[in-house]
């Protein structure tokens, strides 16, 4: 099993629709969650942190599940500039060190 | 401005040859990494370096090795290039602590090997 999944997509959805992602880890004693994005051609770059209470960041939502072991993102009022690629990255051990992406799941925001 | 930066945009190297991919970054991090990425399979560790002279292995180290003489460099060697070895390459950096949780990434380096 790998350590981090995610749904590759694509996810083709409308402007103006809200969408989410769902990526499971399957290491119990993660500590550190994050969503980076990543454009065309592009190094990825932070999207936003995954804290134990959950947060937002204007139209984008992290939430995280222990119990069940998933991290997810909610986009609300899609733009067609949030086209790209997402990545879950997990933290998996409580020092920072190895950092472990998953493969990305891919949006594609339609006019 | 935060800056990680690979030695080359594009190699093109024969089967066979020694590669070296350099990567030095200006954030004084402790944590550097090298991934591959390949369409369908995401981002893979390749080797991780928590400290000067320090390195582990990640999932896919094999036919790689790598070298941190100084902080600030990070070093991929590909000992004899094979053609399953072409493949965009990405070094990291990363702080320790509460603050230091970004990662950033250079810009990769586009290897093909002939």
């Amino acid at each position: 099993r790998k350590e981090v999944e995610q749904d590759p997509g694509p996810f083709n959805v409308p402007e103006g629709a809200t969408v989410a992602f769902n990526c499971t880890y399957s290491n119990s004693a993660s500590q550190s969650f994050f969503w980076y994005r990543q454009d065309c051609r592009k190094e990825p770059k932070l999207l936003m942190s995954v804290y134990s209470s959950g947060n937002e960041d204007g139209r984008f939502t992290a939430q995280l599940n222990r119990a069940s072991q998933y991290i997810s993102l909610l986009i609300r009022d899609s733009k067609l500039s949030d086209s790209a690629t997402y990545l879950c990255v997990v933290n998996p051990y409580s020092s920072a060190s190895k950092i472990i992406f998953g493969s990305g799941t891919r949006l594609s925001i339609r006019p | 401005d935060v800056k990680v930066t690979q030695s080359s945009r594009y190699l093109v190297k024969r089967t066979g040859e020694k590669v070296f991919l350099e990567c030095v970054q200006d954030m004084d991090h402790e944590n550097m990494f090298w991934y591959r990425q390949d369409p369908g399979l995401g981002l893979r560790l390749i080797y991780f370096s928590y400290d000067v002279k320090m390195k582990e292995k990640g999932d896919i180290p094999e036919g790689y090795s790598v070298s941190r003489e100084k902080k600030e460099r990070f070093s991929l060697i590909l000992e004899s290039a094979s053609t399953n070895q072409t493949s965009m390459y990405l070094c990291a950096s990363r702080g320790i602590g509460a603050t230091g949780r970004e990662a950033f990434f250079g810009q990769g380096t586009r290897l093909t090997v002939v």
